[in-house]
């Protein structure tokens, strides 16, 4: 039982490229969501999902992507690098409606030049 | 909006001491409260939570208190070890999972 896995764990991209960013739950949770940590602010919500084929926006959701084919993988897309882009990125997950993230993965710590 | 924030950057404790990390809240409709602890490299680790109909709850070494009255809420984790040393921060929530604030974090440190 892996938890949530996130892939990978550092990029280095220039302005304007695009990349996915990884994520997967082996815990059959139906709630996943995408967060940026940034130095000196909390958590902030990008986009998040209630179960496989239903996504939504969360409090910062521009320049992302995101899509919920499987319960298991939610993936989140840069479409083109911008330099306000680089942060930490984290993908969590929930069993169910209305309670909190529970499992975090690692993260992702994406620079753009 | 919510804003959940902590009452300091950074807090030292020897070990085997009882440690307080405070944290203060502006949206009295939060209806419940998350303390989570980050090492450093990792993602968020829950550790409690309490719902606002709740004044206290105890988990293993950690005890939440919500005083909803001047919207404060701790943590205090009892007998404080090496490996608690880490950022925790709180996270406030009204309604659903998407609603959910977090704080920037108090760091913990634990002199042996």
């Amino acid at each position: 039982n892996a938890g949530v896995t996130q892939t990978p764990k550092f990029q280095v991209l220039k302005t304007g490229q695009s990349m996915t960013l990884q994520c997967a739950q082996d815990m059959n949770h139906e709630y996943m969501s995408w967060y940026r940590q940034d130095p000196g602010m909390g958590l902030r919500l990008i986009h998040y999902s209630v179960g496989a084929g239903i996504t939504d926006q969360g409090e910062v959701p521009n320049g992302y992507n995101v899509s919920r084919s499987t319960t298991e993988d939610f993936p989140l897309r840069l479409l083109s690098a911008a330099p306000s882009q680089t942060s930490v990125y984290f993908c969590a997950s929930s069993y169910s409606r209305g309670t909190q993230p529970q499992h975090f993965g690692d993260g992702t710590r994406l620079s753009i030049l | 909006g919510e804003s959940v924030g902590l009452h300091l950057p950074t807090l030292s404790v020897q070990e085997g001491d009882n440690s307080i990390i405070n944290c203060a809240y502006s949206n009295s409709a939060s209806d419940y409260f998350i303390w989570y602890k980050q090492e450093s490299g990792k993602g968020p680790q829950f550790i409690i939570d309490i719902r606002s109909n709740m004044d206290k709850r105890q988990g293993q070494r950690v005890t939440v208190l919500l005083n909803k009255t001047v919207k404060h809420l701790s943590l205090q984790i009892a007998a404080t070890q090496p490996g608690d040393s880490a950022v925790y921060f709180c996270a406030g929530g009204v309604g659903g999972y998407q609603k959910v604030t977090f704080g920037t974090g108090t760091k913990l440190q634990v002199i042996p």
